[in-house]
């Protein structure tokens, strides 16, 4: 089955605790991402990576870090200095564009992180 | 900062009526797409217009673009209860690369 995996589907944090959401795909997609989605919102954009080993920031990187040591994997560490993380998490990936590819995102089940 | 905005903001419906939900957004842009997000899932890709196109079709959907007004419209014909979901429009800026900005969604019910 071709897709993105996330996990754990439901995640809790404590106080001053970081936590580490996993975003793994096996569509062989250049492009990840994270948005975070706050109740009843839209999507805003936390990290992108279009390649291994580079990534950028994204509306919302205040808090937050990621890595993307190998092209399937682009893990999501919330850290204490997010201060508001209660939210739900979504993981994306697309080609990178070419001059007939779309950018068409594919999306993750998510993530819902809680404050303890 | 969203570039694209839905209206309305929610939308009820008896099952077998057509349902249209608008999007508004600000800059250039190189396509539109609209995706459907389940209650607590991820989204769902349905349909793209590219800036050159005015409208396109799938199944049941039907995309209009209007680029003078920076506007798009989705319009779900012949609702099923199976289409209560939120929608969302998401534009690719003209020079942004593939970055896509979503707008805060249309939320459907369809009631049977």
């Amino acid at each position: 089955d071709g897709g993105i995996t996330q996990s754990p589907k439901y995640l809790f944090r404590k106080e001053g605790q970081n936590v580490t959401l996993s975003c793994e795909q096996n569509l062989n997609h250049d492009a990840m991402y994270w948005y975070r989605q706050d109740p009843g919102q839209g999507l805003r954009l936390i990290y992108y990576s279009q390649i291994v080993n580079d990534f950028q920031k994204g509306d919302i990187a205040e808090g937050y870090s990621v890595s993307r040591e190998k092209k399937e994997s682009f893990p999501l560490t919330v850290t204490s200095a997010q201060k508001n993380p209660t939210a739900f998490y979504l993981c994306a990936s697309s080609i990178v564009p070419g001059a007939v590819a779309k950018n068409i995102q594919y999306f993750g089940a998510g993530t819902r992180l809680s404050v303890l | 900062s969203q570039q694209g905005e839905e209206d309305p903001q929610a939308l009820s419906i008896q099952e077998g009526e057509n349902a249209t939900m608008n999007c508004s957004y600000k800059t250039s842009i190189n396509n539109l797409q609209w995706y459907r997000q389940n209650s607590g899932r991820g989204l769902v890709h349905l349909i793209l217009i590219r800036s050159n196109e005015r409208e396109k079709h799938s199944g049941r959907l039907r995309v209009t673009l209007d680029t003078s007004k920076k506007s798009s419209s989705l319009l779900i014909t012949a609702s099923r209860a199976a289409d209560t979901a939120s929608y969302f429009c998401a534009t690719e800026p003209y020079n942004a690369g593939n970055m896509l900005t979503f707008g805060g969604g249309t939320r459907l019910m369809v009631k049977p």
